[in-house]
């Protein structure tokens, strides 16, 4: 119920392609769906998040698609360039529960 | 701010031995957290704290792990004894209420 489920385990992308890693939850509570990126030797950064009020969220060339009836969430980037190759993690809150539940995580790769 | 900050940054130690491992919270931040992450198991809470005292400890793998947050601006994680198994990176981060999360830069910890 508490399992937050990330897909690919690994990505390897073209410059200037869509990057697309996927993240699946059961816990109708949750209310609070970050990303998080990671470079090698740091810590997670929050990179972009939402709220199931709405069914999408762009920041620059990252967006989150939200799709609440499937228990879905998605994070697109658009021209990834070589300096996005990191470590992302899915994550999610909410419904009494004070702490952050992650993906498995996603190691893209972004060759030029 | 300068953020989360941890210490050491890399230890090495043999089997048996005492580890400590030390956050500094941002200031003013009221939660903070700490995380082990491993390429297995990836990014596992282990413990957290609301205003210094210990709210859910139920990741803490076994009794040699501890923690304590004396006051808002410090917090250790200490295994008694080490074991290989222990060998990861551990993340110390902090929040206010039900804000941003922060991690630190982690500590990795290699147990011979």
């Amino acid at each position: 119920q508490q399992q937050v489920k990330q897909s690919p385990q690994s990505l390897i992308v073209q410059k200037g392609g869509i990057s697309i890693i996927n993240c699946a939850y059961e816990n109708t509570a949750f209310d609070y769906f970050p990303w998080y990126q990671q470079f090698p030797g740091k810590g997670p950064a929050l990179l972009i998040a939402i709220r199931p009020d709405v069914s999408e969220k762009k920041e620059g060339r990252f967006t989150i698609s939200f799709n609440k009836s499937a228990k879905q969430f998605s994070l697109h980037i658009m021209d990834s360039q070589p300096g996005d190759s990191a470590t992302y993690f899915c994550a999610a809150k909410g419904g009494g529960y004070n702490k952050l539940i992650f993906g498995a995580g996603t190691r893209l790769a972004v060759h030029p | 701010d300068a953020g989360v900050i941890q210490s050491p940054r890399h230890e090495v130690t043999e089997m048996g031995q005492e580890v400590t491992l030390r956050c500094k919270p941002i200031s003013g931040h009221d939660y903070l957290f700490w995380y082990r992450q491993t390429m297995m198991r990836g990014l596992e809470l282990l413990i957290y704290f609301n205003n210094n005292v210990p709210i859910d400890d139920s990741g803490m793998p076994e009794d040699r792990f501890s923690a304590k947050m004396p006051n808002a601006s410090f917090s250790t994680l200490k295994i008694q004894p080490s074991e290989p198994r222990d060998s990861a990176v551990y993340f110390c981060a902090s929040r206010q209420g039900p804000g941003e999360l922060f991690f630190g830069e982690g500590s990795r910890l290699t147990v011979l």
